[in-house]
């Protein structure tokens, strides 16, 4: 399709276990965005890309969440010794570039339930 | 500090009739573009309408509308002929060429009746 992915749809683990979620974004997008959403809230940003750096990731919590984006297109955001606090919708979106101030694109998200 | 503030929590609207949804920003960069997005039950986060800072024309897409007032930093959505396909969050976002990270509001679930 040529929307973004991201996968699983849905995960479910159990407290201290390790996941990690992926997004493909739009194919030519530069710039890559991870966004946290709780129940009843807005996207929370957690960090963006352009390109394979991480141009910004101050939105990410603490030491356990880490994202990487090795080759410029799929990215995959990493969480470690899961808490039950992590509980939340991922999303991911993908934009054409950084530069321009142009819409992004969002994935259906990633719904994670820790145990 | 960049702050998107939304005050309505939920909203009604009769089925044909037109809705504003407010959105006030805050923000100390000279450029920036304003988005509202739409999240239907299913999740999704649908982009619906853009107003750059520099625009002096309220933006338009087809039945949505951006009545922006850069002296106020409110950037409204005006909905016209509402439709029950269009109950849904909606949500207010800001981009700035100073941080390029969108910043969204806690968002205004709108219900329209039929």
């Amino acid at each position: 399709g040529a929307g973004v992915s991201q996968t699983p749809s849905n995960k479910v683990t159990e407290k201290g276990k390790y996941v990690e979620l992926r997004c493909d974004p739009i194919s030519g997008h530069t710039a890559l965005y991870w966004y946290r959403q709780s129940l009843g809230q807005g996207p929370e940003f957690l960090i963006y890309f352009q390109g394979t750096g991480a141009a910004d990731d101050s939105g990410l919590p603490n030491d356990r969440f880490f994202a990487v984006r090795p080759e410029g297109s799929v990215s995959t955001l990493k969480i470690q010794r899961t808490e039950r606090g992590d509980s939340a919708v991922y999303l991911c979106a993908s934009s054409f570039s950084i530069e321009r101030n142009t819409e992004a694109f969002f994935g259906q998200g990633t719904r994670l339930t820790v145990v | 500090a960049q702050k998107i503030t939304q005050t309505q929590p939920g909203m009604f609207v009769q089925e044909k009739e037109a809705v504003t949804l407010d959105c006030t920003y805050d923000t100390s960069d000279q450029s920036y573009g304003l988005f509202w997005y739409k999240q239907p039950s299913s999740g999704e986060m649908i982009f619906l309408i853009y107003q750059g800072s520099y625009d002096e024309q309220n933006a338009t897409e087809g039945r949505y509308s951006l009545n922006f007032q850069k002296a106020r930093k409110s950037a409204n959505l005006v909905i016209s002929a509402s439709q029950l396909g269009d109950s849904a969050m909606y949500f207010c976002a800001m981009r700035t060429s100073g941080t390029y990270k969108y910043i969204f509001g806690t968002g205004t679930r709108l219900k329209v009746l039929a």
